[in-house]
């Protein structure tokens, strides 16, 4: 079964430009998280969506949007860009553990840079 | 102050070491513990989940919760090169939503 998969794989951009990341989860998944990765924050949870509905929401700024198809596949994208969003961005699905939580499942990232 | 604090490293081990790898954190209704590793390029994959406190063994590595001093811990035995990777700690309590930490960096060298 195919992994998570995400697109592009690296992105240079400048501020004040936007952006749009993919996201296709593992077959039969039916949420995707976005993720954005730092060395100085670590990895911070962005939002999710399930079947077209965003059901959670990190704490990023209104900048930070995103859209999930009826395919499952996820977009994020990023109006007005700083310096700052420069990060790994990460999706990920998710399935049921035995126990109570969840595993989650990473695709390899997209790594944007902000000049 | 984060949530779940992990001292991001690297730390770096002959091959053969014993590794232990550390985060504390401070909300006390967090009851999954999980291990994630990350190798370069890659996105990060499970490698062990604890719930509540106690010990979890699976092969070389074992897994140690201790809730009443909030500290989660990570112990790779007979450490080989292929253990080179990031390795987050993440907790959660109702939510499934996980709370990770910045991530260890650990380099073992032959």
């Amino acid at each position: 079964k195919a992994g998570v998969t995400q697109t592009p794989r690296y992105l240079i951009k400048t501020r004040g430009q936007q952006v749009t990341l993919s996201c296709s989860p593992i077959s039969g998944h039916r949420s995707v998280s976005w993720y954005q990765q730092t060395p100085g924050q670590g990895l911070q949870f962005l939002f999710e969506y399930f079947s077209e509905t965003q059901r959670n929401k990190g704490n990023f700024p209104g900048r930070f949007s995103g859209r999930q198809f009826s395919n499952s596949r996820s977009e994020m994208n990023v109006s007005t860009l700083e310096l700052g969003d420069s990060a790994l961005y990460l999706c990920a699905s998710r399935i049921p553990l035995a126990g109570g939580t969840d595993e989650q499942f990473f695709g390899p990232g997209t790594r944007l840079t902000v000049l | 102050q984060k949530e779940v604090e992990q001292d991001p490293g690297p730390l770096s081990v002959p091959e053969g070491a014993i590794v232990s790898l550390n985060c504390t954190y401070s909300n006390s209704a967090f009851q999954y513990f999980m291990w994630y590793r990350q190798y370069s390029r890659k996105g990060p994959e499970l490698l062990m989940y604890t719930y509540s406190s106690g010990n979890k063994e699976d092969g070389r590595f074992t897994a140690q919760v201790d809730k009443s001093s909030k500290y989660i811990s990570l112990f790779i035995r007979d450490s080989q090169p292929s253990d080179s990777a990031t390795y987050l700690c993440a907790t959660s309590g109702g939510s499934y939503i996980p709370t990770f930490g910045r991530g260890t960096s650990l380099i073992v060298h032959p």
